[in-house]
């Protein structure tokens, strides 16, 4: 069965510094990746995904993401934290085949201290 | 923003009641994925729409229903409402169906169940 796990609940980065949301998965087949970011009280922006190719990824507002397909890992980055960056990041993961259903991690809560 | 528009924005309904919510999808998107989010939980695929026919479905029980519209937009239904339905609902539109589409949400409707 496909899961994703984000190990730390909670992250808390130093505006200015470099920050990491780790994100692991599991599936039988070829995982497509995705990372999106959720603002109180709102709904789900889209920040990249993995699909093929290089494994490193850039997406919306500076982030990047890294696959690495022996440690199924597809970890978020931004090399320079913003205090507005702070919200709840979501990992999700498609199998090849499953064109609907994404399934997500519990989240991450980003914390960003000025 | 992703022009995916969702209403109600808050809704309050007791046991047993019916529910109605309802999705716009983005311009050019053919295809509506709904998905619980219930509190400190990562979104959980519900069913997905795909011209107007159910094109894949979670593990919700039948009394969580749809439809889509020509036009694509689409509405969630459910029936017999439980304490344990009270969740954020998500709608998320995508060009296709394909395992590479990305879905882009819209803001939510927070249902509470009394």
């Amino acid at each position: 069965a496909q899961s994703v796990a984000q190990p730390e609940d909670q992250v808390n980065v130093a505006e200015g510094n470099p920050l990491t949301v780790k994100c692991t998965y599991s599936v039988s087949g070829n995982p497509y990746l995705f990372w999106y970011v959720q603002y109180p009280n709102r709904g789900l922006q889209f920040l990249l995904k993995y699909i093929t190719g290089d494994n490193l990824v850039k997406g919306s507002y500076g982030f990047e993401a890294e696959f690495n397909k022996s440690q199924t890992s597809f970890h978020l980055k931004k090399p320079s934290a913003l205090v507005s960056d702070s919200a709840l990041y979501f990992c999700a993961v498609r199998e090849m085949g499953q064109g609907g259903k994404l399934i997500f991690g519990q989240g991450t809560e980003l914390s960003v201290k000025p | 923003e992703t022009g995916v528009t969702q209403s109600p924005t808050h809704l309050i309904k007791t046991r047993g009641q019916q529910v109605t919510l309802r999705c716009s999808s983005q311009s050019g998107h053919n295809t509506v994925s709904w998905y619980q989010q219930a509190l400190g939980q990562g979104p959980q695929f519900i069913f997905q729409y795909y011209r107007e026919e159910e094109n894949g479905r979670g593990n919700f029980p039948p009394r969580f229903s749809g439809l889509q519209f020509p036009n694509y937009s689409s509405e969630l239904n459910v029936n017999a409402l439980e304490l344990d339905d009270s969740a954020l609902y998500l709608c998320a539109s995508s060009p296709g169906t394909k395992d590479t589409d990305t879905q882009y949400f819209g803001p939510g409707t927070r249902l509470t169940v009394l």
